[in-house]
C-alpha cells in the first residue's frame, strides 16, 4: 500500500529563518498528497495540498510541490514566526476508500524568538 | 464553530477496565474515523465508518469497537484496557462527496489521552 517518510526530528528554529521538512512517498499512481499541522493541545488540521504531480499548495507562508520524479512533496517557509511551532505531518491516501489517509511520523517544529 | 466534539479529554484506566470515547460531529459528514496517535509514529487508522449502520476495520482495530448508530456519533468502545492502548485518540470527519477542493481534508476533534495503568 501507499506509505510515507518523514524527516526525523525535532527541528528548532530561530525566528524568521528558513524552514524545510522533507517528505518522500511510495504510491501507486499520483495520489494527492497533504501536509497537516498540529499546534500543541489541539487536533490536526489541513496545511495545504496538492492534487496532481507539479502541483504547488501553499497556505500561511508555507509552500510544498509534488514532485513526481523524485517521490517528494517537502515542506518550506521562508522566514518561519515561534507561532509556526507544531507538530507537521505529511500525508496520502492509505487506499482507495476517500478519507483514509495514511500519515508520516511527524516532524516537531520549535521556533525561538 | 463546534465541528468534531470529543470526550473526555483526559482518563486514566486499570488493565482490564472498559470505557467509550465519545465522538460528535455537526457538519453532517457521514464518513467518520478513529485514529490513534503514539509518539514518533504518527497516526494509525482504528475505524472508519462511511454512514450511519456502515464500520469497518483500519490499520490497528484488535481491542477496540465501534457503532454508528446516527450520522452524528461515532463512538469508540475499548474493551478489557490494556497498556498498549496508552495513547492520544482523535476522531475525525470528512465531506461524503470526493471533491478536487476537499481531498483530504479531515476535520479533527481536539483529541482524547488515555493512559492505562
Amino acid at each position: 500500500g501507499n506509505s510515507v517518510t518523514q524527516m526525523e526530528g525535532p527541528v528548532t528554529l530561530s525566528e524568521e529563518a528558513f524552514l524545510t521538512i522533507n517528505c518522500t512517498y511510495t504510491a501507486t499512481g499520483y495520489p494527492s498528497l497533504f501536509w497537516y499541522v498540529q499546534y500543541p493541545g489541539e487536533g490536526l488540521q489541513l496545511l495545504l495540498k496538492a492534487t496532481k504531480a507539479d502541483d504547488k499548495g501553499s497556505n500561511k507562508g508555507f509552500e510544498a510541490t509534488y514532485r513526481k520524479e523524485t517521490t517528494s512533496f517537502h515542506l518550506e517557509k521562508g522566514s518561519v514566526q515561534v507561532s509556526d511551532s507544531a507538530v507537521y505531518f505529511c500525508a496520502l491516501p492509505g487506499g482507495t476508500s476517500y478519507g483514509k489517509l495514511t500519515f508520516g511520523q511527524g516532524t516537531i517544529l520549535t521556533v525561538h524568538p | 464553530n463546534a465541528g468534531v466534539t470529543q470526550t473526555p479529554k483526559f482518563r486514566i484506566l486499570k488493565i482490564g477496565q472498559s470505557m467509550t470515547l465519545q465522538c460528535t460531529q455537526d457538519m453532517n459528514h457521514n464518513y467518520m474515523y478513529w485514529y490513534r496517535q503514539d509518539p514518533g509514529m504518527g497516526l494509525k487508522l482504528i475505524y472508519y465508518s462511511v454512514g450511519a449502520g456502515i464500520t469497518d476495520k483500519g490499520e490497528v482495530p484488535n481491542g477496540y469497537n465501534v457503532s454508528r448508530s446516527t450520522t452524528e456519533d461515532f463512538p469508540l468502545r475499548l474493551e478489557l484496557a490494556a497498556p498498549s492502548q496508552t495513547s492520544v485518540y482523535f476522531c475525525a470527519s470528512s465531506y461524503s462527496k470526493y471533491t478536487t477542493e476537499n481531498a483530504g481534508e479531515l476535520f479533527f476533534g481536539e483529541g482524547s489521552r488515555l493512559t492505562v495503568l
